[in-house]
């Protein structure tokens, strides 16, 4: 099993250009889920689904999109990059089982820098 | 509102001391996850903790649960430098349109010898 794939692993771009950072997951899990993590931080919940079709905010929305059009792929579009976006961003995947003793799974990440 | 909070952030322990790790969450959750993290690197997962009471060891590490007083420990039993790491625990409340999995800021373990 691949797990869950990130890509790409790493990405410069300039201020006000646009990306989408790719993330698909081969386990069938209905749950997916985009962070952050800023230097030195702790992970902050940009996006989650819970469900193709279905997507919430997390703690930190603005600046981002996302769509959940499969069970397998989760989308995270960056419209107009600013400074402020240079982070590492994980995508995750969790199982929708809630007896089995199961742990979310998290991809390689992604470094993208903004100039 | 689900926030967690753990404490300390920076740890740092000679080899061969025992130490705790606190996570605290502000409302009801399903599960509590311990995570690890090395530089540079993804997250791995360590525990995952379902029910009042719940406790989990694998090698020096072991974790336990307490629902009614909304906190998770991690206990690290004579250090080793393969410990050194970022260490956070998440909660989460699944079920229905939840689904938010959220993340304390981490503990930075520092193992010396």
């Amino acid at each position: 099993n691949a797990g869950v794939t990130q890509t790409p692993k790493f990405r410069i771009l300039k201020i006000g250009q646009s990306m989408t950072l790719q993330c698909a997951q081969d386990m069938n899990h209905n749950y997916m889920y985009w962070y952050r993590q800023d230097p030195g931080m702790g992970l902050k919940l940009i996006y989650y689904s819970v469900g193709a079709g279905i997507t919430d905010k997390g703690e930190v929305p603005n600046g981002y999109n996302v769509s959940r059009s499969t069970t397998e792929d989760f989308p995270l579009r960056l419209e107009l990059a600013a400074p402020s976006q240079t982070s590492v961003y994980f995508c995750a995947s969790h199982p929708i089982d809630r007896i089995l003793n199961t742990e979310a799974f998290f991809g390689q990440g992604t470094r993208l820098t903004v100039v | 509102e689900l926030k967690v909070e753990q404490n300390p952030l920076f740890l740092s322990m000679q080899e061969g001391k025992n130490y705790t790790i606190y996570c605290n969450y502000s409302t009801t959750s399903d599960r509590l996850y311990w995570y690890r993290q090395d530089p540079g690197k993804s997250l791995e997962s360590l525990f995952v903790l379902l029910s009042n009471g719940a406790v989990k060891q694998e090698g020096r590490l072991m974790a336990s649960l307490d629902t009614k007083a909304r906190l998770s420990t991690l206990h690290i039993t004579a250090a080793v430098h393969d410990l050194s790491a970022t260490y956070f625990c998440a909660a989460t409340n699944y079920g229905g349109s939840q689904g938010n999995l959220i993340f304390g800021k981490g503990t930075k373990l520092s193992v010396k010898p």
